[in-house]
């Protein structure tokens, strides 16, 4: 079974706009984070959000924020006042820590268009 | 601010050769991580590193790769003998040490290095 799943392989947004991509997880972890990377057409891949399992509130940074559902085990990014710098593949990452693994699980990532 | 760097930035390869690449990490990060993307892909783990050994390695990690901290600063990821499907972005990772002994959970990625095997 996939560990993370993202089931929009592209999305378009016009500017200014709000956009949720979807992320959905699977695990048995009670103990987990939750993260989000951009990556732009040059490559790098950049973080922007994170959200830990026993977190409470959901994540906000700037324009961006997490809507968490524990229960459904979704992570959705939401762009708020899309702009045209925000084009780009976006990939939703899983950590969990049993077995004192730290690795990142990615999706296979979404590419958002925004549209002028 | 501070940022993780990799170099080089493209490498073209035959296969057969062996490549060496290189990253600083975040110089108060002690866990590195390296990773792979095939072009169109998603991005697939392949190391951990703390404390001058390796945590972890995922099955992509066989006897061809290697990793090494040579020095204070430098982290390389060597491939032996470069095959066809070793074409790939690959990607360093570092993250700080959290207050329970582990890493903290972001991992700061460098801008990559995209390698080429003919």
């Amino acid at each position: 079974a996939q560990k993370i799943t993202q089931t929009q392989p592209g999305m378009f947004v016009q500017e200014k706009e709000a956009v949720t991509l979807d992320c959905t997880y699977d695990t048995s972890d009670p103990s987990y984070g939750l993260f989000w990377y951009k990556q732009p057409s040059s490559g790098e891949m950049i973080f922007l959000i994170y959200q830990g399992s026993y977190d409470q509130q959901n994540a906000t940074e700037g324009r961006y924020s997490l809507n968490f559902q524990k229960a459904r085990k979704s992570a959705n990014l939401v762009i708020s006042a899309s702009q045209l710098g925000d084009s780009a593949m976006y990939f939703c990452a899983m950590r969990e820590t049993q077995d004192s693994s730290y690795k990142l699980i990615f999706g296979s990532g979404t590419r958002l268009l925004v549209r002028p | 601010e501070p940022e993780v760097t990799q170099t080089p930035s493209h490498q073209v390869t035959q296969m057969g050769q062996e490549v060496i690449l290189r990253c600083v990490p975040i110089s108060n990060h002690l866990y590195f991580y390296w990773y792979r993307q095939i072009l169109g892909q998603k991005v697939e783990f392949l190391v951990s590193f703390y404390n001058n050994e390796i945590s972890e390695k995922s099955e992509i990690f066989d006897d061809q790769f290697s990793v090494e901290r040579p020095d204070g600063s430098n982290f390389t990821l060597k491939i032996r003998s470069t095959k066809l499907e070793d074409s790939a972005m690959y990607f360093c990772a570092s993250s700080e040490i959290g207050l329970a002994g582990g890493p903290t959970g972001t991992q700061y990625f460098g801008p990559g290095t995209r390698l080429l095997v003919l």
